[in-house]
């Protein structure tokens, strides 16, 4: 079935980094474009980045622009967040989610369950 | 890009009609819905303002009407008891609003 699984969260310390990682499949992973969301304990849903299906475009949220970088390889069906200064304020749930690019433009239609990141000393 | 403006929570009774709305969405085409459970990831309810998704009950519409789009959830279930994100579009980001909880009394 259609799935995203993300891994590679943890705890790291501040000024820290760390790569996460996001593995698809049932679908055609280079057809579509991909983001990362994510959720500090308690509180929203913030959109923190954005790649399209070639990997040529890539947006990200005011809040990480400068010290996160998205990436993908399409050979290999995965995403990735490489997130480097981290604070304590990047602490949170993230999650990869699939854009439906081809039906529903600006809507995120598949989600994977989310890793924790914790930012703590 | 505008913040969304969500309530921070609403209730209706079983077999009620409750409605969301998510001011500041005038603007944007896409307007998505999301349901999120606690401990659970979010899944899309509405997108595009109105489109339901398949497998999402009819019970669950959207519309928009000038600066508000609106999510409303009729015949209440007790399975409908969740948070609520509505979501906007601008071309090269992305906006939530700040998520209702909607309790089923």
């Amino acid at each position: 079935q259609v799935q995203l699984v993300e891994s590679g969260g943890g705890l790291v310390k501040p000024g820290g980094s760390l790569r996460l990682s996001c593995a698809a499949s049932g679908f055609i992973f280079s057809d579509y474009n991909m983001n990362w969301i994510r959720q500090a304990p308690g509180k929203g849903l913030e959109w923190v980045s954005y790649i399209s299906s070639s990997g040529s475009t890539i947006y990200y949220g005011d809040s990480v622009q400068g010290r996160f970088t998205i990436s993908r390889d399409n050979a290999k069906d995965s995403l990735y967040l490489q997130m480097n200064s981290l604070g304590v304020e990047d602490t949170a749930v993230f999650y990869c989610a699939r854009e439906d690019t081809h039906s529903n433009p600006g809507t995120f239609d598949i989600w994977g369950q989310g890793t924790l990141v914790t930012v703590s000393s | 890009q505008s913040a969304l403006t969500q309530p921070p929570s609403a209730s209706g009774s079983p077999g009620q009609s409750v409605t969301i709305s998510c001011t500041g969405a005038g603007h944007y085409t896409y307007v998505s819905w999301y349901q999120q459970y606690p401990g659970k990831a979010p899944k899309l309810v509405i997108s595009e303002v109105s489109k339901r998704p398949s497998g999402v009950p009819d019970r669950f519409s959207g519309s928009k009407s000038g600066n508000t789009a609106s999510l409303t959830v009729s015949g209440l279930q007790a399975e409908d008891a969740a948070d609520y994100y509505c979501c906007s579009y601008g071309g090269s980001r992305w906006v939530f609003g700040g998520g209702t909880k909607l309790t089923v009394l």
